[in-house]
């Protein structure tokens, strides 16, 4: 069974800085991983999302990696903003799931202060 | 970039009523659509899947009489909850992929309060 661990919880930094969020999975038969954000009281909208057989994929101030060997992605944004205040979810497409479905994370809460 | 439009953003109604959600692609054609239930300060659950023409695939403990889902088209899946009853009240969020290994794009979510 898939396990989607997202560490930390919660993160706080002050504008300006990078800000790093870490992903990992237990099984490495993923067809993709998804980056998403969540504001509250709204749904995702959805970041990055990266193939099994890319290393990194890259938008604008964000960057996301992928090392499906050891179970792990890494969302890096840079120059971090008040703007980029809100819940960050990552989320596997498991090859072994013929209809697809998501197995997400828990989250991190990021505030971002000004 | 892929937008998908939900419908009502809010509900508040009566113990009985039955209502009806919409989750619609604008600008792709959705094979497979999703309905997640968020609970406070929790992350998504899955509640079914639908294939366009088909019928859905209700996760574990989701009541398909209770939760109807239909997905009529290529564009459109709507969610009833009948005969909604307090314990009801959640965040319903759907979800729409034009194909198995693409982006998984979200509605921005229906608030459903049964009084």
């Amino acid at each position: 069974k898939q396990e989607v661990t997202q560490i930390p919880a919660a993160l706080s930094v002050p504008e300006g800085e990078n800000l790093v969020l870490n992903c990992s999975f237990t099984d490495s038969a993923i067809y993709n991983l998804q980056w998403f954000r969540q504001d509250p009281g709204k749904g995702l909208t959805s970041l990055l999302l990266i193939q099994s057989s890319q290393r990194e994929q890259t938008s604008g101030r964000l960057n996301a990696s992928l090392d499906k060997s050891s179970g792990r992605s890494t969302l890096y944004i840079a120059a971090s903003q008040p703007g980029d205040s809100a819940t960050y979810l990552c989320a596997v497409l498991m090859t072994t799931d013929s209809w697809g479905k998501l197995q997400f994370g828990a989250g991190t809460q990021v505030v971002v202060t000004p | 970039g892929a937008v998908v439009s939900q419908h009502p953003s809010r509900v508040i109604c009566k113990s009985g009523t039955s209502v009806k959600i919409e989750c619609r692609s604008l600008d792709f054609q959705a094979t497979t659509m999703f309905w997640y239930r968020q609970f406070p300060k929790q992350s998504l659950m899955l509640m079914a899947t639908s294939n366009e023409g088909s019928k859905a695939t209700y996760e574990q403990g989701v009541e398909k009489d209770k939760f109807l889902i239909n997905h009529a088209s290529l564009t459109l899946s709507t969610l009833t909850v009948t005969s909604a009853h307090p314990e009801d009240s959640s965040f319903y969020i759907c979800s729409a992929r034009q194909g198995f290994n693409q982006p998984q794009h979200f509605g921005d979510g229906t608030r459903l309060s049964i009084l």
